[in-house]
């Protein structure tokens, strides 16, 4: 078993629509979370980042953290073509060197 | 403007030659990172540096070395030891200690000829 599940994909959803993006772990022990979106072809960039568990809200992206049922997701609102692209689920320990243990991703397509 | 620079952007490697990916950061972050990318998969950690001349072992380091000579540099080294080189490398830097987030570089693509 995987330490970090994702669903790989692909999502595909009409513009506007409320995207909702997943990631299960079994490392009670992880503090720190983050997503990252990857177009093809270039680095992740860091979109959201949280610690230990609740919700963060950062414009038309929102990222909660159940810890108790060792789950994270992502929410888009609005979804646009941009928004197109894989979204990588990250976590990690605390006490340790940042060492974070990624997910496989989800490709998403946003269509018109 | 601050950032993570890689290259090449696109690699090609014969079969048992060494190449070397390069990786410079202007961010002031004292930990750097190397991972490499497979289709499908997560972004798996070959080595990491948490200070100037001190590296550690990922989960994948075989067939790879890296230095740490500078604070900016983190160069690595794809030896002909490595039997499935072609990858996906991203090269990563953040704040040294626990949570400190991870900004990664363009990435370049090593394919064996």
């Amino acid at each position: 078993q995987k330490e970090v599940e994702q669903d790989p994909g692909p999502l595909s959803v009409p513009e506007g629509a409320i995207v909702s993006l997943n990631c299960t772990y079994s490392n009670s022990a992880f503090q720190y979370f983050m997503w990252y979106r990857q177009y093809s072809r270039k680095g992740p960039e860091l979109l959201m980042y949280t610690y230990s568990s609740g919700n963060k809200e950062d414009g038309r992206f929102t990222a909660q953290v159940d810890k108790s049922s060792k789950y994270i997701s992502l929410f888009i609102r609005d979804s646009q073509p941009s928004d197109s692209a894989t979204y990588l689920c990250a976590m990690s320990l605390s006490g340790g060197y940042n060492k974070l243990i990624f997910g496989a991703g989800t490709r998403l397509a946003v269509h018109p | 403007d601050g950032g993570i620079t890689q290259s090449p952007k696109y690699l090609f490697r014969k079969e048992g030659q060494n190449v070397t990916l390069s990786c410079e950061q202007n961010l002031n972050h004292d930990a750097m990172y190397w991972y490499r990318q497979d289709p499908g998969q997560g972004l798996r950690l070959i080595y990491y540096s948490q200070i100037v001349n001190d590296f550690q072992k990922g989960d994948i380091a075989e067939g790879y070395s890296v230095s740490r000579e500078k604070k900016e540099s983190f160069p690595l080294t794809v030896t002909s030891a490595q039997k499935n080189p072609t990858a996906f490398y991203l090269c990563a830097s953040s704040i040294a200690g626990d949570g400190g987030e991870q900004f990664f570089g363009p990435g370049t693509r090593l394919t064996v000829l």
